[in-house]
Formats: structure tokens, C-alpha cells, sequence
């Protein structure tokens, strides 16, 4: 049973396109997390969210707490966004969507 | 301010030894949390402490344990080493308690375990 669903698992991309990234959850949160992580296995964290949306340059993120469902948008992607992004949410427990693979072409 | 130190950042052990890896948080930061990633299974929820207490446990056996000083460092230790052991353990510190819905955490770099 996995309590993170995320979509797409692959995402390959053209520079300069608007990038969508979904992820659905089936347990109680006090909040979700977006992560990044890069080749060599950094992870660094984009979004902290327990309501609405939230936005830091090119990146946004939203969710919908009734339906249990977040979104994170890239806008004018860039082949430096290319990295996997990880959705996280913390119930009893921190579980862990199984990320989104973005590779961005020149 | 420093980031997240882990040590050591690559480990080489043999089946049934045990290992001990160490965190240190950003200075002032009171919650830590404790991941395991492998290509198989993603990251998992080990545990997370603040202020010397465990909060949350995840579904991971009892050779896997773990323990936050006064100055907020954290060891985790895994006994009785398995192959399935090998992975890349990530510790993360916040700032606040870790009920606060606004509690960002920070990663370190990761311990690279390899179970021989």
C-alpha cells in the first residue's frame, strides 16, 4: 500500500516549458514536503505546505486538503531543474512518494 | 551557519557487524530525523527525536536504533548488518518542534553504507 502516489514517475522536457509534477496521498497530514534531489544524492527542500500554495521564484506548489492532492509547477523549466523531485507528507509518520524524474533539454 | 554534517560519508561493513553514524545538526535546530534510501524501496522514515526523546519510529526492525544528545547531535546504529542493510542514510534537522506546520527540514549529505 503506498500512502504517496506521485505522477508522472519520468518527465522529459524542452527548455523553457511549464513542468506539472502530481502527487495524491491517502493518510492524515499536518504537512507535505516537495523535495529535490540531485545526482550524487543531495536533497535539498523546496516546499513546506499545509494549506494553499506557495511560490519561490519559477517553482510553485498548491494542495488541496479536501482532496488529499498537491502540485508542483516549474515554470520557464531549465536544464539546471533537471534532478528528481520527491513528495513527502507527515502523518503519524513521514511517508514518501517514489519521486518524478525531470530531465529538461536544451 | 553550517549545514547538516554526517560522518563518516561512506561506510564498508560485513554481514553481522555493527555500525554506528553520527548527525549534527544546524546549530539550534532541536528536531532531527533519520532516513534510509535505496534504488528498490525510496526513502523511508526511520525515526525522529527532539530534544533527547524519539517521536516517531518507522516500521523498520529492532536492529535499527538511534539516540539525540542534550546538544542535539544524534547517533543511529544498526546491529547484526544485513545485505538489504546497504543504502544511503540521510539525517535531516528542523528548527521547531516537530508538530509545527512550519518546520522545514534540512538534509545532510548522507552516509553511504555498503553491507558485504
Amino acid at each position: 500500500k503506498n500512502e504517496v502516489e506521485q505522477s508522472p514517475q519520468n518527465l522529459t522536457a524542452q527548455e523553457g516549458e511549464f513542468i506539472t509534477i502530481n502527487c495524491s496521498y491517502s493518510v492524515g497530514i499536518s504537512a507535505l514536503h516537495w523535495l529535490q534531489q540531485h545526482p550524487g544524492g543531495g536533497i535539498v527542500s523546496l516546499f513546506m505546505l499545509s494549506s494553499g500554495k506557495k511560490k519561490h521564484g519559477r517553482l510553485i506548489a498548491t494542495i488541496n486538503i479536501q482532496e488529499k492532492h498537491s502540485s508542483l509547477h516549474i515554470t520557464a523549466s531549465h536544464p539546471r531543474d533537471s534532478a528528481v523531485y520527491i513528495c513527502a507528507v507527515r502523518g503519524n509518520q513521514f511517508y514518501f512518494g517514489t519521486g518524478t524524474s525531470l530531465t529538461v533539454i536544451p | 551557519k553550517a549545514g547538516v554534517t554526517q560522518t563518516p560519508r561512506y561506510l564498508i561493513k560485513t554481514r553481522g557487524q555493527q555500525v554506528t553514524l553520527s548527525c549534527s545538526p544546524i546549530s539550534g535546530h532541536r528536531s532531527v530525523s533519520w532516513y534510509q534510501q535505496t534504488p528498490g524501496q525510496g526513502l523511508q522514515f526511520l525515526f525522529e527525536y527532539f530534544s533527547e526523546t524519539q517521536r516517531n519510529k518507522g516500521n523498520f526492525p529492532g536492529r535499527f536504533s538511534g539516540r539525540q544528545f542534550s546538544n542535539s547531535r544524534s547517533e543511529m546504529n544498526v546491529s547484526t548488518l544485513e545485505l538489504g542493510d546497504s543504502a544511503l542514510y540521510l539525517c535531516a534537522s528542523s528548527p521547531g518542534h516537530p508538530d509545527s506546520t512550519d518546520n522545514e527540514q534540512f538534509f545532510g549529505p548522507g552516509t553511504r553504507l555498503t553491507v558485504l
